[in-house]
């Protein structure tokens, strides 16, 4: 069974830095990977989506890579900004079809102006 | 504008209760989901389907029930066998194929009186 485990559970950074939020999974079989955005008492928007064929996806200052060999991602997210403050999950995909995700705890990230 | 909805925004249940939340999609999608996010935990599936009149049990499904009667609304029952349904209720819907994103709704929180 799919298990996805976030770390840090929660980051603080000044304003400017560069950060990285890390995902691991059990199962590499995997079709692809997701990370989304979730702003208190909202709901999700994806961020970024990376078929299992990619090892790296893109959007403006977002970077996301995925190694399905070591189980591992990582959500490089440069020159933060007090806006990117959010909680980030994590989700991939569980066997048996039906396009079924299983998420990751969440890191909760502050940024500092 | 294409989009979830969700309702109601908040939802209180007293002891014994059925209460039912709304999921509308107007994004053409066959397959919808539901989740239940907990403080500090990441989202898990209680009921997918992924085409009208046809749904399946998802990790936690149970003391919830669903119906699919129209491709465009998933209702979602706590009913009275659910014995700690305090929760961020969460809908999504996504292309029936695997590959894609799912698209959430802005949530329900249900409160126990």
């Amino acid at each position: 069974k799919q298990e996805v485990t976030q770390i840090p559970a929660a980051l603080s950074v000044p304003e400017g830095e560069n950060l990285v939020l890390n995902c691991s999974f059990t199962d590499s079989a995997i079709y692809n990977l997701q990370w989304f955005r979730q702003d208190p008492g909202k709901g999700l928007t994806s961020l970024l989506l990376i078929q299992s064929s990619q090892r790296e996806q893109t959007s403006g200052r977002l970077n996301a890579s995925l190694d399905k060999s070591s189980g591992r991602s990582t959500l490089y997210i440069a020159a933060s900004q007090p806006g990117d403050s959010a909680t980030y999950l994590c989700a991939a995909p569980q066997r048996g079809g039906g396009n079924k995700l299983v998420f990751g705890a969440g890191t909760i990230l502050r940024v500092k102006s | 504008d294409g989009g979830i909805t969700q309702s109601p925004k908040y939802l209180f249940r007293k002891e014994g209760q059925n209460v039912t939340l709304s999921c509308e999609q107007n994004l053409n999608h066959d397959a919808m989901y539901w989740y239940r996010q907990d403080p500090g935990q990441g989202l898990r599936l209680i009921y997918y389907s992924q085409i009208v009149n046809d749904f399946q049990k998802g990790d936690i499904a149970e003391g919830y029930s669903v119906s699919r009667e129209k491709k465009e609304s998933f209702p979602l029952t706590v009913t009275s066998a659910q014995k700690n349904p305090t929760a961020f209720y969460l809908c999504a819907s996504s292309p029936r194929t695997s590959r894609e994103t799912q698209y959430f709704g802005p949530g329900t929180r249900l409160l126990v009186l």
